[in-house]
Parts: C-alpha cells; sequence; structure tokens
C-alpha cells in the first residue's frame, strides 16, 4: 500500500527557521517525483514544487523560488521542505503528494498544520 | 505558467441532481494533461480525474471528466451527499502544475 507520512503540526515564531518532512513506503521512492502544496487558511490549493528522488532534480513555482527549499533523502525516503527564516504568512497547512509518470498527484500526505506566530 | 480560471466559484444544487463544473486554462494543456480532485473539510486532496477523462481508482462512474485545449469539464451525474465538497482542476502537463482556485459545491 502506497503512503505519505508527513511530519506533525508546528508552532514557530517569526525568523524561525523550520523542516518538515514526508517519508514515502509501499512503493520504489526514488522513481516518482514529490511534489509539496501549500493550502492557506480558508483558501485553495498552490504548488510549491517537486523533486525527483533519484538524482534530486527539483523545479520551483515561481511563486516559492528562493522562499523555500525543497530536498531528499531517499536513504529513508523521505523528502523535505524547508524554511530558513518563517514569515506569519508561511501559516498553512501543507500537503506532499507523489506525483504519477503522468505528473497527477495519485497520492497525498495528511498535511501538517504550520502556525507562525509571535 | 498556465492560469486555471473555475467557474461557478460557489454552486448550489440538491442531492440527485446534475453538477456541471468549469476549467478553463490561459493557454492550451498539453495532451489533455488536466487533473480534478475532491477535497473535503479537514482532508487531504483526492485524485477523481486525470488526463481529462480518465477515473482514478475507486471513483464512482457518476464522475466524468471531458475536454481538450483550454476548456474542461467534470460532471456529477447525479449527487450523492458526500460529493458535497470543493473541487479543484490541475494542469499536469507542464512545470509549473497549477492549480484552479476551486469550486465549491453546496447543498442547497
Amino acid at each position: 500500500e502506497v503512503q505519505l507520512v508527513q511530519s506533525g503540526a508546528e508552532v514557530k515564531k517569526p525568523g524561525e527557521s523550520l523542516k518538515i518532512s514526508c517519508k514515502g513506503s509501499g512503493y520504489s521512492f526514488t522513481n516518482f517525483w514529490i511534489a509539496w502544496v501549500r493550502q492557506m487558511p480558508g483558501k485553495g490549493l498552490e504548488w510549491m514544487g517537486i523533486i525527483y528522488p533519484g538524482d534530486s532534480d527539483t523545479r520551483y513555482s515561481p511563486s516559492f523560488q528562493g522562499q523555500v527549499t525543497i530536498s531528499v533523502d531517499k536513504s529513508i525516503s523521505t523528502a523535505s521542505l524547508q524554511w530558513s527564516s518563517l514569515e506569519a504568512s508561511d501559516t498553512a497547512m501543507y500537503y506532499c503528494a507523489r506525483l504519477s509518470s503522468s505528473w497527477y498527484s495519485d497520492y497525498w500526505g495528511q498535511g501538517t498544520p504550520v502556525t507562525v506566530s509571535s | 505558467e498556465i492560469v486555471l480560471t473555475q467557474s461557478p466559484g460557489t454552486l448550489s444544487l440538491s442531492p440527485g441532481e446534475r453538477a456541471t463544473l468549469s476549467c478553463r486554462a490561459s493557454q492550451s494543456v498539453s495532451s489533455t494533461y488536466l487533473a480534478w480532485y475532491q477535497q473535503k473539510p479537514g482532508q487531504a486532496p483526492r485524485l477523481l480525474i486525470y488526463g481529462a477523462s480518465s477515473r482514478a481508482t475507486g471513483i464512482p462512474d457518476r464522475f466524468s471528466g471531458s475536454g481538450s485545449g483550454t476548456d474542461f469539464t467534470l460532471i456529477i451525474s447525479r449527487l450523492e451527499p458526500e460529493d458535497f465538497a470543493v473541487y479543484y482542476c490541475q494542469q499536469h502537463g507542464s512545470s509549473p502544475l497549477t492549480f484552479g482556485q476551486g469550486t465549491k459545491l453546496e447543498i442547497k
């Protein structure tokens, strides 16, 4: 069974750093792209970027380029999303998703809520 | 970047009725790479349709997708109580893989 299990809820202060994770299981982790998607409170889905665990090829949405870093550790089948300096506007639910060979998201993680508040 | 515009923003219907949701792209979507997702409150999105018209595994046949180029449609032929949710389209043909803003399907 394909599963993406994300790390737990985070509460941070502005200016702090953060790294959240997404662990894949039940499939060949290195052969499928992983996407990160933001959903701000009461808002829609925003595609942030993708990474290919096989060779760490990474693509970012222009809106998120330079704002976050997507990485992967294929030895532990885990993709990560990190911030060096959080802002209140980073408060959102963050989902990871596996991309099929045609790049639609066929499996989703449960989401990681991030709250940034002073 | 391909911009997707969904309409209507909110659709109010009753169980048993037919729902028609629209997704229009700012430029042609390559190879009909258009997907639809359903999201219920407090849940992750769920894949319904990919490649414009192919149903994902386990999706009931009351859900159907159609379209090509810049105009796509999701039809729910006969609404069940569990179908009231928010629906998003996404083009999966080229990076960045953009989403539409969503259509909320609510009970009338």
